[in-house]
């Protein structure tokens, strides 16, 4: 069975560092992509970025970049987001999932969509 | 960013109706389109992409249809289970963009 597991509900404080994770397993980690979504509270649906273990090749939704960081750790079949420096607007619901796609030098497009997700890592930033 | 756009953003019905809802593409997403249901407080489940493929395990009273811009989703006889908010998100280009949701309430 194919699995995506998230660690825990995070709170922080603003200026604090973060890495959430997401390990899968029932699947070879290296050849399909992982993406993170971001869901604010009583918001809808927000595409962070994807990462291919395979190879680390890394996308960014323009909104995001710089702003979080995706990686992978295929000896662990784990892949993380993580924040530098944590924003009160960054209390959201995080959402990893498995997608297939394809990309080239300026985008990525993906045939079957995000078929897996994992139950999702609540990060609440308060000071 | 292609920005996508979907109606109504809410609605009210019952069990046993036809629901239908639609999403518009900014451009040509030449049908990669995919459709996500998201039950509350859980994490949103693929039911159908490419515009009209099933995906696995999901019933057939769901179907999806459309092409170029304009998608539509269609539950054909509404279950108690499918009270929930629908997405839809192009695939087509990132990033991969998505509606902003459809919540199917009670009547």
């Amino acid at each position: 069975e194919v699995q995506l597991v998230q660690s825990g509900a995070e709170v922080k404080k603003p200026g604090e560092s973060l890495r959430i994770s997401c390990k899968t397993s029932g699947y070879s980690f290296t050849t399909y992509w992982i993406g993170w979504l971001r869901q604010m509270p009583g918001k809808g649906l927000e595409w962070l970025g994807i990462i291919y273990p395979g190879n680390s090749e890394t996308r960014y939704s323009p909104s995001f970049r710089g702003q979080v960081t995706i990686s992978a750790d295929k000896s662990i079949s784990t892949a993380y987001l993580q924040w530098s420096s944590l924003k009160a607007s960054d209390t959201a619901m995080y959402y990893c999932a498995r997608a297939t796609g394809l990309c080239s030098d300026t985008s990525c497009y993906s045939r079957d969509g995000m078929d897996v997700w994992g139950q999702g890592t609540t990060v609440t930033v308060s000071s | 960013d292609i920005q996508m756009t979907q109606s109504p953003s809410s609605l009210s019905a019952s069990v046993g109706d036809r629901v239908t809802i639609t999403c518009r593409a900014s451009q040509n997403i030449r049908s990669y389109l995919v459709w996500y249901q998201q039950r509350p407080g859980k994490a949103p489940n693929l039911l159908i992409y490419t515009a009209s493929t099933l995906q696995s395990g999901v019933p057939s009273r769901f179907t999806g249809s459309g092409s170029g811009t304009d998608y539509t989703l269609t539950i054909s006889s509404l279950q108690p289970e499918d009270f929930a908010t629908y997405y839809c998100q192009q695939t087509y280009s990132s990033p991969w963009t998505f509606g902003q949701g459809t919540k199917v309430e009670i009547k």
